[in-house]
């Protein structure tokens, strides 16, 4: 299985911080890699897919860079809605898997 | 505009079998599209179960290969998972999704067989 390993596990930060979030993929995964935001009592919303491109819909604010094993979530300009649980999650191989999250808290 | 709405049985004693629809609305299952479960335990991340294509075709986790099985009912526009012999680790919110199948290419390379549609989930808790 190739093992999504995600970092910070958590943040406090500030409206308007500029955040990233990095992921690691335990084997190439080339950039068959997608970002979720997911807030409390909700179904997950995907942002990124790709590793880079931005699904319809998703503000701008939200860019995502990373081939083969390294991959990075940054928002540009943190605003309260975004404070949210964010995961990464393979799509290279079966098993499909997710990183074990990120949590974005207000500083 | 793509909706997916799961249902089933909150409450499930051990060792019994969940048994979970999901709806479709606004796409034919029939497409090229992986239909697939995601399940999350409280507090916890995100687990794929599996997932199957309208002609049948499954892939299953390896961690519950053993216990799923993923069904698709054409007529009804909906798929269903079974999962057997429960435990109160199988306690999840459990989520549908869609994602695309490439069928090209330039679909493939461009990434996006991704999740690009959810379910808003529903809590299966196993208790007796």
């Amino acid at each position: 299985d190739i093992q999504m390993t995600q970092s910070p596990s958590s943040l406090s930060a500030s409206v308007g911080d500029r955040v990233t979030i990095t992921c690691r993929a335990s084997h190439d995964i080339s950039n068959y890699l997608a970002w979720f935001q997911q807030k409390p009592g909700k179904a997950p919303k995907s942002l990124i897919f790709g590793a880079s491109s931005l699904q319809s819909g998703v503000p701008s604010k939200f860019s995502g860079s990373g081939s083969g094993t390294d991959f990075t979530l940054t928002i540009s300009s943190l605003q309260p809605e975004d404070f949210a649980t964010y995961y990464c999650q393979q799509y290279d191989s079966y098993p499909l898997t997710f990183g074990g999250g990120t949590k974005v808290d207000f500083k | 505009q793509v909706q997916l709405q799961e249902s089933g049985p909150g409450l499930v004693k051990p060792s019994e079998t969940l048994s979970l629809t999901c709806a479709v609305s606004g796409d034919s299952i029939s497409g090229d599209k992986w239909w697939s479960w995601v399940r999350q335990p409280p507090g916890k991340g995100l687990e794929w179960v599996g997932e199957i294509y309208h002609g049948g075709s499954t892939n299953y986790n390896p961690s519950l290969k053993s216990r799923v099985t993923i069904s698709v009912d054409k007529s009804k526009n909906q798929f269903s998972l079974r999962l057997s012999s429960v435990t109160a680790a199988d306690t999840a919110v459990y989520y549908c999704a869609r994602r695309n199948l490439c069928t090209t290419t330039s679909c493939y390379t461009s990434g996006l067989e991704y999740f690009q549609h959810w379910g808003q989930g529903t809590l299966v808790t196993v208790s007796s």
